[in-house]
């Protein structure tokens, strides 16, 4: 099994809806949380960082960890066709941050 | 800020091949990671320099090597290539506990 587990999807969304991406993870020392945007052929984009269970908005974007259920979401209000891509989770623990284990991606498609 | 920069971006080679590519990090970054993305595993931590030594090593054969130099700046080898190492090669630097990753080098292995 692996440490963390991701919906490779493909996802298909009209313009416009919210969209909600997850990851689940095993290893309860993992402490540091990211989503990374990888557009095709491009390397990957921080979006979101978050360190403690809870929200964290920024924009049309909002990351939510829950350490007690080792689960964790970002959700893409109001979605646009520029925000295709596929979206990467990623999550080190504390003394390792140099290490990131990553989702496998979910591919996203949003159409006008 | 200059983001960061991967030399070549994309290089075919045949099989038992030896390979190097360059990353420069974010200036002032002294931390960089490289990284292998494949459709079939994903992203994958090969390894991670700190001013000049390696502190942290994925699971990938001896065959994947790297070096850091003074200026932070990081090379990677990969010495006698084989099929499965075709993949996208990311290099990252990093700001405290934040990643940033660079464009990758296309690897072909034919």
């Amino acid at each position: 099994q692996k440490e963390v587990e991701q919906d490779p999807g493909p996802l298909s969304v009209p313009e416009g809806a919210i969209v909600s991406l997850n990851c689940t993870y095993s290893n309860s020392a993992f402490q540091y949380f990211m989503w990374y945007r990888q557009y095709s052929r491009k390397g990957p984009e921080l979006l979101m960082y978050t360190y403690s269970s809870g929200n964290k908005e920024d924009g049309r974007f909002t990351a939510q960890v829950d350490k007690s259920s080792k689960y964790i979401s970002l959700f893409i209000r109001d979605s646009q066709p520029s925000d295709s891509a596929t979206y990467l989770c990623a999550m080190t623990p504390s003394d390792g941050y140099n290490k990131l284990i990553f989702g496998a991606g979910t591919r996203l498609a949003v159409h006008p | 800020k200059a983001g960061v920069t991967q030399t070549p971006r994309y290089l075919i080679k045949t099989r038992g091949q030896q390979v190097t590519l360059s990353c420069s990090p974010i200036s002032g970054h002294r931390s960089v990671s490289w990284y292998q993305q494949t459709p079939g595993q994903g992203l994958q931590f090969l390894f991670e320099y700190f001013s000049e030594t390696q502190r942290n090593k994925g699971n990938f054969p001896g065959r994947f090597s790297g070096r850091q130099f003074s200026n932070s700046r990081s090379e990677m080898n990969v010495s006698t290539l084989e099929l499965g190492d075709s993949a996208l090669y990311l290099c990252a630097s990093r700001a405290q506990e934040t990643q940033y990753f660079g464009p990758g080098t296309r690897l072909l292995v034919l």
